[in-house]
C-alpha cells in the first residue's frame, strides 16, 4: 500500500484568510515532502521533514508554515495568500531519510486564491 | 546548476506501438532516477524508478539509465490511448532527498 492521503481536495480562500492542508501516510515513512505544482510545470519542492523535523525548506515565503505534529502527518498552514499562490499543492512520503528512495504524492489540494 | 532535461513534446505514436521517451542529466553524482506518470489534473504516480546501469523491466514499461551518457529513458509496448499522459523524469543524489524534475514529455497515444 503506497497511500498518501490529502485533505481538502478543493480549497478556495480570500487573501487574509488563515486555512490549513493536511496529509497523511501509515506507511511508516520517515521522509515527507510539500510540493507546489503549477499548469503544465513540474512539481516545485517546498519543504522536507525528515524524521518529524524540517530539513529543506526552499526559500518558501513565510505565509507559507510547515508543521509536522508526528511521524504521519504534516501540515501546511496558510496565511495572508496571493493570487499568483493558486496551484495543486501536493504532499510526498518516502520510506527513507537523508538519501533518495522513491516518492509517493497524495492527490493533491487544488488551491485558489481570490 | 543541477538539470533534468526532457523534449515537451507532444509524442504521438499510434496506439500498439513502442513509445520512448528521453532525458538527459547534468548532475555526476545522480544515482537514483524515477519516471512520474500525471494525467490531466490529476498527481503524478510513480511507474518506474532505476539506480543501475542497464534496463529494468516492468509488464509493458522498460527503464533504462546509461550513466556514462547521463541518459535514462522509459519505453512503453503496446501504448494504449489510456498511456496519454505527461511523464515526468526526476532523478536525485544521495546524502538528502531533493529531486530535481525534468519540465515533463506529453505522449499521445491515438487509435
Amino acid at each position: 500500500d503506497t497511500e498518501v492521503t490529502q485533505t481538502p481536495k478543493h480549497l478556495v480562500m480570500g487573501m487574509t484568510n488563515k486555512k490549513s492542508l493536511k496529509c497523511e501516510q501509515h506507511m511508516g515513512h520517515r521522509a515527507m515532502y510539500w510540493y507546489k505544482q503549477k499548469a503544465k510545470k513540474p512539481p516545485e519542492l517546498m519543504f522536507v521533514y525528515s524524521y518529524e523535523k524540517l530539513s529543506i525548506n526552499e526559500s518558501v515565503p513565510s505565509r507559507f508554515s510547515p508543521e509536522c505534529p508526528n511521524s504521519s502527518l504534516l501540515n501546511l498552514h496558510l496565511h495572508a495568500l496571493q493570487p499568483e499562490d493558486s496551484a495543486l499543492y501536493l504532499c510526498a512520503s518516502s520510506l527513507r531519510s537523508g538519501e533518495i528512495g522513491e516518492q509517493y504524492f497524495g492527490p493533491g489540494t487544488r488551491l485558489t486564491v481570490t | 546548476q543541477k538539470e533534468v532535461e526532457q523534449n515537451s513534446g507532444p509524442l504521438s505514436v499510434p496506439e500498439g506501438a513502442i513509445a520512448s521517451l528521453n532525458c538527459t542529466y547534468s548532475d555526476r553524482g545522480s544515482q537514483s532516477f524515477f519516471w512520474y506518470r500525471q494525467y490531466s489534473g490529476k498527481s503524478p504516480e510513480l511507474i518506474m524508478f532505476i539506480y543501475s546501469n542497464g534496463d529494468k523491466e516492468d509488464g509493458r514499461f522498460t527503464a533504462q539509465l546509461n550513466k556514462a551518457s547521463q541518459y535514462v529513458s522509459l519505453l512503453i509496448r503496446d501504448s494504449q490511448p489510456s498511456d496519454s499522459a505527461t511523464y515526468l523524469c526526476a532523478g536525485g543524489s544521495g546524502g538528502y532527498n531533493k529531486l530535481i524534475f525534468g519540465a515533463g514529455t506529453r505522449l499521445a497515444v491515438h487509435p
